[in-house]
């Protein structure tokens, strides 16, 4: 996890309240992603950013919303149209996204009551 | 389009036995493979990855991975398990023709538990 920061680790929101996620990284790495992980379902990517003030959908990009202001900041939100926002949320990043390997962060399990 | 499949949810092994973890892939074109281990509430940690060369990959931990082309598998090894490598395991592919950075593509993750 060195070098990637999440927080929280915990957040508990109600229902149809917007949310914002911090994803930090020291690393100098030009590309970030979010994942959501599901039990028994692995990873799905959300959003992802190759370089600053740039970002693409992932997989499952509806109800979620992202910024790449700094290099080193990435930081999601999950909004009101996500209908099923309690997961474990994920943050990576790589020197590049094409050909470096993925570094996670610890995590942020996201619960909405 | 790629996928990658584990096909056992569960591996249970006894401690100080070789282990297995499998996985195959699917990619139109060259893979990159990567494992990936993962502990309760926590981010995944790199263990190895296979680029190109030679098809058996050493890692951290002990861990190897044995690329197979023709059988289109990645499978994860160790000769001698510990408790402590009890875990969540995920194998993830990417197409190496793909120019995107979104194709990284993950299992569905293998629950490893080492009995003592």
């Amino acid at each position: 996890d060195g070098g990637i920061t999440q927080s929280p680790k915990y957040l508990f929101r109600k229902e149809g309240q917007n949310v914002t996620l911090s994803c930090e990284q020291n690393l100098n790495h030009d590309a970030m992603y979010w994942y959501r992980q599901d039990p028994g379902q692995g990873l799905r990517l959300i959003y992802y950013s190759q370089i600053v003030n740039d970002f693409q959908k992932g997989d499952i990009a509806e109800g979620y919303s992202v910024s790449r202001e700094k290099k080193e900041s990435f930081p999601l939100t999950v909004t009101s149209a996500q209908k099923n926002p309690t997961a474990f949320y994920l943050c990576a990043s790589s020197m590049d996204g094409r050909t470096d390997t993925q570094y996670f962060g610890p995590g942020t399990r996201l619960t909405v009551l | 389009a790629q996928s990658v499949a584990q096909p056992e949810d569960q591996v249970n092994v006894a401690e100080g036995n070789p282990l297995t973890v499998k996985c195959t892939y699917s990619v139109s074109g060259n893979p990159y493979l990567f494992w990936y281990v993962q502990y309760p509430n926590r981010g995944l940690q790199f263990l190895l990855k296979y680029i190109t060369g030679d098809n058996l990959v050493k890692g951290s931990y002990g861990f190897e991975a044995e690329f197979n082309k023709s059988q289109t598998s990645f499978h994860l090894k160790k000769p001698s398990a510990l408790v402590s490598d009890s875990a969540l395991y995920f194998c993830a592919v990417r197409d190496r023709s793909s120019g995107s950075a979104r194709q990284l593509t993950f299992g569905s993750g293998t629950q490893l538990t080492v009995l003592p």
